[in-house]
């Protein structure tokens, strides 16, 4: 089955601390993204990677990283810079066609 | 800024009826627009695309495209109570080094009752 997998689906990270989401698709697709939504809100971009070793920033970068080591992986490092965290996190990948698909989403919350 | 407009709704429409789901978008580069469907608490799944003007239909979905007045809408008909769901535009506008980066509108919240 092909798709877009994100773990760990529920995720809790204290004050202080660095947390990394994953993000990992067989799709073979190029062009990988990183959205956070919160509630009642649009999708708001933070980085995308248009090919592997590359990567954007996005309209809301500060306080995350990424990487793109592999085709198949972009990784999200929410850092303790990132003053409000807590947000529902979305993973994307897109086709030649501009199609765009989703992973299933991690949830972060602060304690 | 590339906008890409909604209302927020909710709308509300009966069990049977045609719902009718609309978006502005600012950038006249734009080439492709997206229809997801989400439901509450799970991410977004592509319904719809359109990349010319007029209608494309899909079963009970039908996107229309008007690049004149920047104008995209979703129409679903027989709405069902699982139609219930937010619906989110995305529009492709043209950027940098001939990338394409995604713009999503906040969607429009669709509640349809029995």
């Amino acid at each position: 089955d092909g798709g877009i997998t994100q773990s760990p689906k529920y995720l809790f990270r204290k004050e202080g601390q660095n947390v990394t989401l994953s993000c990992e698709q067989n799709l073979n697709h190029d062009a990988m993204y990183w959205y956070r939504q919160d509630p009642g809100q649009g999708l708001r971009l933070i980085y995308y990677s248009q090919i592997v070793n590359d990567f954007q920033k996005g309209d809301i970068a500060e306080g995350y990283s990424v990487s793109r080591e592999k085709k198949e992986s972009f990784p999200l490092t929410v850092t303790s810079a990132q003053k409000n965290p807590t947000a529902f996190y979305l993973c994307a990948s897109k086709n030649q066609a501009r199609e765009q698909f989703f992973g299933p989403g991690t949830r972060l919350t602060v304690l | 800024q590339k906008e890409v407009e909604q209302n927020s709704g909710p709308l509300s429409v009966p069990e049977g009826a045609i719902a009718s789901l609309n978006c502005t978008y600012s950038d006249r580069g734009s080439q492709s627009f997206f229809w997801y469907r989400q439901y509450s608490g799970k991410s977004p799944e592509l319904i719809m695309f359109i990349y010319s003007n007029g209608d494309k239909e899909d079963g009970r979905f039908t996107a229309q495209l008007n690049k004149a007045s920047q104008y995209v809408s979703l129409l679903i008909r027989d709405s069902q109570p699982s139609d219930s769901a937010t619906y989110l535009c995305a529009v492709n506008p043209p950027g940098s080094g001939g990338s394409y980066i995604p713009t999503f509108g906040r969607g429009t919240s669709l509640i349809v009752h029995p």
